[in-house]
């Protein structure tokens, strides 16, 4: 069974640094890795989806990158903005479309 | 887009009644949806996944006789806690996949469940 394991589980920043969310899974034959941002009480927002053949998506001040060899993914954010609070998941699927999420990472962008 | 929504968003009921929780895709057909529960500062737990038209499967450990899923249209999943508990109180969250690759999941908003 997939295990999908988040480092750091919590982190706090300053604004405007940059800073890096890492994903790390044990079963490599996976279709894509998909991060998403989940704030306090509500659903998930999908951020990036970078497919097996990838090795990074952009999107913004995002970055996800995807290294499948070793099973892992980072998620970069650029000049982080107190907007940027919540919590980041990752998760991947497997051959029955079944999403196996990530531990999850608090971020809290202080003003 | 692909817009997934869910009712209620919340839901207050009292121990030994049942509620029923609906997943809809708005603009896109979803032939397989999914169902989470999430219990505070914990990540999301798949519950079940349901296709159109036929039983759901059930994870290990879910009871399938307490959270009764039905997936009678390409647009619409629901969930129905039966006999809820407070115990059952956790924030449930569906998804969608299209029709078609590339199993990109889109995710409703939730539905907080408070057994009182």
């Amino acid at each position: 069974k997939q295990e999908v394991t988040q480092i750091p589980a919590a982190l706090s920043v300053p604004e405007g640094e940059n800073l890096v969310l890492n994903c790390s899974f044990t079963d490599s034959a996976i279709y894509n890795l998909q991060w998403f941002r989940q704030d306090p009480g509500k659903g998930l927002t999908s951020l990036l989806l970078i497919q097996s053949s990838q090795r990074e998506q952009t999107s913004g001040r995002l970055n996800a990158s995807l290294d499948k060899s070793s099973g892992r993914s980072t998620l970069y954010i650029a000049a982080s903005q107190p907007g940027d609070s919540a919590t980041y998941l990752c998760a991947v699927p497997n051959t029955g479309n079944q999403f196996y999420f990530g531990t999850g990472t608090s971020l809290t962008v202080i003003p | 887009g692909a817009v997934v929504s869910q009712h209620p968003s919340w839901v207050i009921c009292k121990s030994g009644t049942s509620v029923k929780i609906e997943c809809r895709s708005l603009d896109f057909q979803a032939t397989t949806m999914f169902w989470y529960r999430q219990f505070p500062k914990q990540s999301l737990m798949l519950m079940a996944t349901s296709n159109e038209g036929s039983k759901a499967t059930y994870e290990q450990g879910v009871e399938k006789d307490k959270f009764l899923i039905n997936h009678a249209s390409l647009t619409l999943s629901t969930l129905t806690v039966t006999s809820a508990h407070p115990e059952d109180s956790s924030f449930y969250i569906c998804s969608a996949t299209k029709t078609s690759g590339p199993y990109e999941q889109y995710f409703g908003p939730g539905t907080r469940l408070t057994v009182t």
